[in-house]
């Protein structure tokens, strides 16, 4: 068990530009997570996958917003033209199986939007 | 409207004082209960969970929950806090999906 890894830990970009972050889930974890928090809040839901298919999206998440896990195996977070207000700490988490299971939490994306 | 509301925002303890951290819940349907802790530098980490059964639980390093169901709440209880006990708690609530609706955290000190 080596853990839930996301790259990468830090990411400034300027207004307007893409980002891509990566997740790599605990291996044979079928449902893996992505939450956002800010500053003096708890995590906020974005969506899950179970396996490849993606399940639920967060109303939080526009179209600006794009997740996959083609592979069933890691997840990519994608945010097209960034705005200031996108700033947050990208977390994700994996799961063994269903909503009983603990989630295991990565340390996280740190975004800052100038 | 599902939401999660931790009503401290920063507790100061002596070492060896008794917490209580309030957690309420508003959620429809089946309800899951968690509270998670994150220690300085660290990620996001289990500290107990309730979904049926014996509504007092107990997690790990001594800190237990009771699920109060009339009350809509899940406090978090410890009698004697220590130094290493020093992080950000957050309380939160699930349905049957795995995801998870979280407080906006209490963060406790404690003093040695």
């Amino acid at each position: 068990d080596t853990g839930v890894s996301q790259n990468p830990r830090h990411k400034i970009t300027k207004r307007g530009q893409n980002v891509t972050f990566r997740c790599d889930p605990i291996s044979e974890h079928n449902r893996l997570y992505w939450y956002r928090q800010t500053l003096g809040q708890g995590p906020e839901f974005l969506t899950y996958f179970q396996n490849e298919a993606q399940l639920e999206k967060s109303r939080l998440l526009s179209d600006r917003f794009s997740a996959e896990r083609p592979k069933g195996s890691f997840s990519t977070l994608e945010i097209q033209r960034t705005e200031q207000g996108d700033s947050a700490m990208y977390l994700c988490a994996s799961s063994p199986r269903g909503f009983e299971e603990k989630l295991f939490f990565g340390s996280g994306t740190q975004l800052s939007v100038l | 409207a599902q939401s999660v509301s931790q009503h401290n925002h920063h507790v100061i303890l002596s070492e060896a004082a008794s917490l209580e951290l309030g957690c309420n819940y508003s959620y429809g349907g089946t309800v899951n209960l968690f509270w998670y802790v994150q220690y300085p530098g660290q990620h996001l980490q289990l500290l107990l969970k309730y979904f049926s059964g014996d509504p007092l639980v107990k997690g790990i390093k001594g800190f237990e929950a009771e699920f109060i169901k009339s009350k809509f709440s899940f406090n978090l209880r410890k009698p004697s806090v220590q130094w290493s006990d020093t992080a950000e708690y957050f309380c939160a609530v699930g349905g049957n999906t795995g995801k998870l609706i979280f407080g906006q955290g209490t963060t406790l000190q404690v003093k040695p």
